[in-house]
């Protein structure tokens, strides 16, 4: 079963705007959230996390925000740049914390 | 400084043949972990090393997959008798794990993508 779900598959906005993609998880036990960017050809990299005791969590133009109750989370970007083109996926874990589980990604595609 | 690195980059193979993919981590860093992803799904966690301790095999889809790590430098993943649903790109990450918790980050090399024909 999958217990990290991106719902969208691929997501396209104008540069400038905001983007927001969404995350959802069943697995209860998960306490520790993360987002990760991947270009093609490239191993994803870490982009920003947050800690279930955390509902938000912000870098720059990144935040994440994390709803616990409705086991929610999403990322926004803001302002979105042609530059932030990539898969970005949703990754969560529970102690001891070295085993992500990962979503299945969504393609963000910033159109100038 | 360099980043994790992987060879091959590309592999393919015929079904019943051994495969053996190469981790370089990053220097200093004393967790190494093996992932693949299949076309369309995310990244499935298979194995994690941590120093001398004892390596977390429980992601290995089944025994034909193996992993050895020489002290904290390389590591091999090695898959006996190949089949065709073992095609994925296999990724290694490695992490500083100076806490050994949720904010040890984990470094990704850019894949090894095998295709068994």
């Amino acid at each position: 079963d999958q217990q990290v779900k991106q719902n969208s598959p691929s997501l396209s906005v104008q540069e400038g705007r905001i983007s927001i993609l969404n995350c959802d998880y069943t697995n209860s036990m998960f306490d520790y959230f993360l987002w990760y960017k991947k270009y093609p050809a490239e191993g994803p990299t870490f982009l920003i996390s947050i800690s279930s005791i955390k509902d938000k969590n912000e870098d720059g133009r990144f935040t994440v925000f994390l709803n616990k109750s409705a086991k929610h989370l999403s990322l926004h970007i803001v302002p979105s740049q042609p530059g932030d083109s990539a898969v970005y996926f949703c990754a969560a874990s529970a102690w001891p914390n070295y085993k992500l589980t990962f979503g299945k990604g969504t393609l963000l595609t910033v159109n100038p | 400084g360099a980043g994790v690195s992987q060879s091959p980059s590309n592999k393919v193979t015929e079904k019943g043949k051994d495969v053996e993919l190469r981790c370089d981590p990053i220097s200093g860093h004393t967790a190494l972990y093996w992932y693949r992803q299949r076309l369309g799904q995310g990244l499935e966690f298979l194995i994690y090393f941590q120093g001398n301790s004892a390596p977390d095999k429980s992601g290995l889809p089944s025994d034909r997959f193996s992993a050895e790590r020489t002290g904290e430098s390389v590591s091999t993943l090695t898959i006996q008798r190949t089949q065709q649903e073992d095609s994925a790109v296999y990724l290694c990450a490695s992490s500083l794990a100076t806490s050994g918790g949720a904010e040890d980050t984990q470094y990704f090399g850019p894949g090894t993508r095998l295709t068994v024909l």
